[in-house]
């Protein structure tokens, strides 16, 4: 199946500093990739739909100066959490669709764990 | 407002026995039922895709139904490393959003 590359795959960060963690498909190309959160022993809460070339579509409840999502290309995308705190230490993961069929599976990364201290 | 379910939340087996994991949903212009395996601190791994009631999928000891409400993940005779939390999501046709159910983990003890 398709890859989608996620890294780094854990960071620790100060409380104030920001994080920048990045999403790649590496095989196809993907004009659409969402970011995810997941806090422990919950599913998956879609925070944002990032389309490549123009803004990111961010859910309700979800601060998108916090949150800064950029996807320069078909096959990156990034989520930049700025100035963090502990309160953003979380389970984030992307996920890309092949643009070709948007009905199809999305793939999903690694996951990023970030600790805020 | 689009929803999807899973049942049991946690679920204990003896290796080789079977059982079925239950995924509810209202969603509105369905597009894709979707079941992902997820192990701790990784992100989800594709299973299954299913598109129309009535489809069914296999892989290994893992099967996959869809009806027009709820989907089944039936696993026969499980193994070990069969455990793990098992996720459904709906695809909706009007947002074009992955709609996660809370997930099933599963735990099968030799």
């Amino acid at each position: 199946g398709a890859v989608v590359s996620q890294h780094p795959s854990r960071v620790i960060c100060k409380s104030g500093t920001s994080v920048k963690i990045e999403c790649r498909s590496l095989d196809f190309q993907a004009t659409t990739m969402f970011w995810y959160r997941q806090f422990p022993k919950q599913s998956l809460m879609l925070m944002a739909t990032s389309n490549e070339g123009s803004k990111a579509t961010y859910e309700q409840g979800v601060e998108k100066d916090k949150f800064l999502i950029n996807h320069a290309s078909l096959t990156l995308s990034t989520l930049t959490v700025t100035s963090a705190h502990p309160e953003d230490s979380s389970f984030y993961i992307c996920s890309a669709r092949d643009q070709t069929s948007w009905d199809t599976e999305a793939f999903f990364g690694q996951g990023t764990r970030l600790t805020v201290v | 407002e689009d929803q999807v379910t899973q049942s049991p939340e946690a679920l204990r087996l003896q290796e080789g026995e079977s059982s079925s994991l239950n995924c509810s949903y209202t969603v509105s212009g369905l597009r894709g039922l979707f079941w992902y395996r997820q192990d701790p601190g990784k992100g989800p791994e594709f299973l299954f895709t299913l598109y129309s009631a009535g489809e069914e999928k296999e892989k290994e000891r893992l099967k996959a139904t869809l009806t027009k409400k709820e989907s089944f993940l039936h696993i026969t005779a499980p193994k070990p490393e069969d455990s793990a939390t098992y996720l459904c999501a709906a695809l909706s046709g009007n947002t074009g959003k992955l709609i996660f159910g809370q997930g099933t983990t599963l735990q099968v003890k030799p």
